[in-house]
């Protein structure tokens, strides 16, 4: 079993929908990463969690520390969401640990 | 500049050659990163420096060099490397290694290796 597990593995979602994708990890972390990967590209920090919440634009990152669970949410999903978003953890070793991330398309 | 540049995007390459992986950022952070990240699989450390010193090395063979000649620029030297090297090459940087810090990513180096 990963230490860090997204689902779900891949999203389809129509122009308009709200988005939601889930991660639980095992291990005691320090912060919590969520990124944004585009096919063939680099990869783009979306947020930095340690507790609560934030939001970015159409974007909001929850974490809950006792449930050792995340979730990021789109609002108004966008074609050009489409990408996938990986959960990675940063725990005791000082490392990312990365999810498996979750492949999203975003229909027009 | 919140940018991390690498160079080539691409690279083909046979496994006699020797090339190398350019990273750069001008954002004062003193931890960089090399990831290793095969297709549909999330990215794997290999090498971290703070402060310009290898502080991290992931058992990478010794194919993969890197080199850290200054606190903006950080080098990954390829030398006899095999067909499964070929993966996308990740930089990434930080302020500082430490786990509050959040790490900017460069667009990647996609190497094929023939």
């Amino acid at each position: 079993k990963n230490e860090v597990e997204q689902s779900p593995q891949n999203l389809t979602a129509q122009e308009g929908e709200f988005i939601t994708i889930n991660c639980s990890y095992s291990v005691g972390i320090s912060a919590l990463h969520w990124l944004q990967q585009h096919p063939g590209g680099g990869i783009v920090s979306l947020f930095m969690l340690s507790s609560g919440k934030k939001k970015h634009g159409r974007l909001i990152a929850t974490i809950n520390i006792q449930e050792k669970h995340s979730s990021l949410h789109i609002t108004a999903s966008h074609p050009r969401d489409s990408a996938v978003y990986i959960c990675a953890v940063r725990g005791a070793t000082n490392k990312l640990i990365f999810g498996t991330g979750t492949l999203l398309a975003v229909q027009p | 500049d919140t940018e991390v540049t690498q160079t080539p995007k691409h690279l083909v390459m046979g496994m006699t050659n020797k090339k190398s992986l350019k990273c750069e950022q001008h954002m004062g952070h003193r931890a960089m990163y090399w990831y290793k990240q095969k297709a549909k699989k999330p990215p794997e450390l290999m090498f971290v420096y703070s402060y310009e010193k290898l502080s991290i090395n992931e058992s990478v063979p010794s194919r993969f060099s890197p080199e850290c000649p200054n606190s903006s620029l950080l080098n990954l030297h390829l030398h006899a490397l095999q067909p499964e090297d070929s993966a996308l090459y990740l930089c990434a940087s930080s302020q500082v290694n430490r786990v509050d810090e959040k790490l900017f990513f460069g667009s990647g180096t996609q190497l094929s290796v023939l």
